[in-house]
């Protein structure tokens, strides 16, 4: 079935430590997205990629990294940079004219 | 800066009631408008988009968008408690969905 697929579903960083997360997919898509939210929150947007090889930052892009080597895949590293890493992280992607439809989800807890 | 706001409720209805959720936006040239439903814990789910002034129906959902009033509003006939949970309004500069700015999100409860 094609679809977004986000892993690991929970994930603990110790202090100091990077962690990534996997989002992959197998619909095709140019651009993706990786988004953060806050409790009680709407989706900020951490960074994206239009096409493979490139990606911008979005809002949020402290203490965050990406990679674009394949069109199914864009991993985020959260880096001991960022010190407040808690928070429920979500990867979309979007086709040619068509909205965004997100991943399962990846919530991240500090050990 | 651009900015999507939303009540965060909670708004509660009684089952069988109308919902009316509502959606503002600061930037002008917004071209597509999306209410996503987010269930606790889990990731948003699209249930609504809408590219042009008026209103949009699907089953029990309307979405109504105003540009010039840079408003935007979901409707849910007959309510259901399967219905409460958290609905996310995202804005795009484009005729697509790219480049999203999400609203903080409504919180909908719907009592038997």
């Amino acid at each position: 079935d094609g679809g977004i697929t986000q892993s690991p579903k929970y994930l603990f960083r110790k202090e100091g430590q990077n962690v990534t997360l996997s989002c992959e997919q197998n619909l095709n898509h140019d651009a993706m997205y990786w988004y953060r939210q806050d409790p009680g929150q709407g989706l900020r947007l951490i960074y994206y990629s239009q096409i493979v090889n490139d990606f911008q930052k979005g809002d949020i892009a402290e203490g965050y990294s990406v990679s674009r080597e394949k069109k199914e895949s864009f991993p985020l590293t959260v880096t001991s940079a960022q010190k407040n890493p808690t928070a429920f992280y979500l990867c979309a992607s979007i086709g040619r004219n068509q909205p965004q439809h997100f991943g399962d989800g990846t919530r991240l807890s500090i050990l | 800066q651009k900015e999507v706001e939303q009540n965060s409720g909670p708004l509660s209805v009684p089952e069988g009631a109308i919902a009316s959720l509502n959606c503002t936006y600061s930037d002008r040239v917004s071209q597509s408008f999306f209410w996503y439903r987010q269930y606790s814990g889990k990731s948003p789910e699209l249930i609504m988009s809408i590219y042009s002034n008026g209103d949009k129906e699907d089953g029990r959902f309307t979405a109504q968008l105003n540009k010039a009033s840079q408003y935007v509003s979901l409707l849910i006939r007959d309510s259901q408690p399967s219905d409460s949970a958290t609905y996310l309004c995202a804005v795009s500069p484009y005729n697509a969905g790219n480049m999203l700015t999400f609203g903080g999100g409504t919180r909908l409860m719907v009592k038997p």
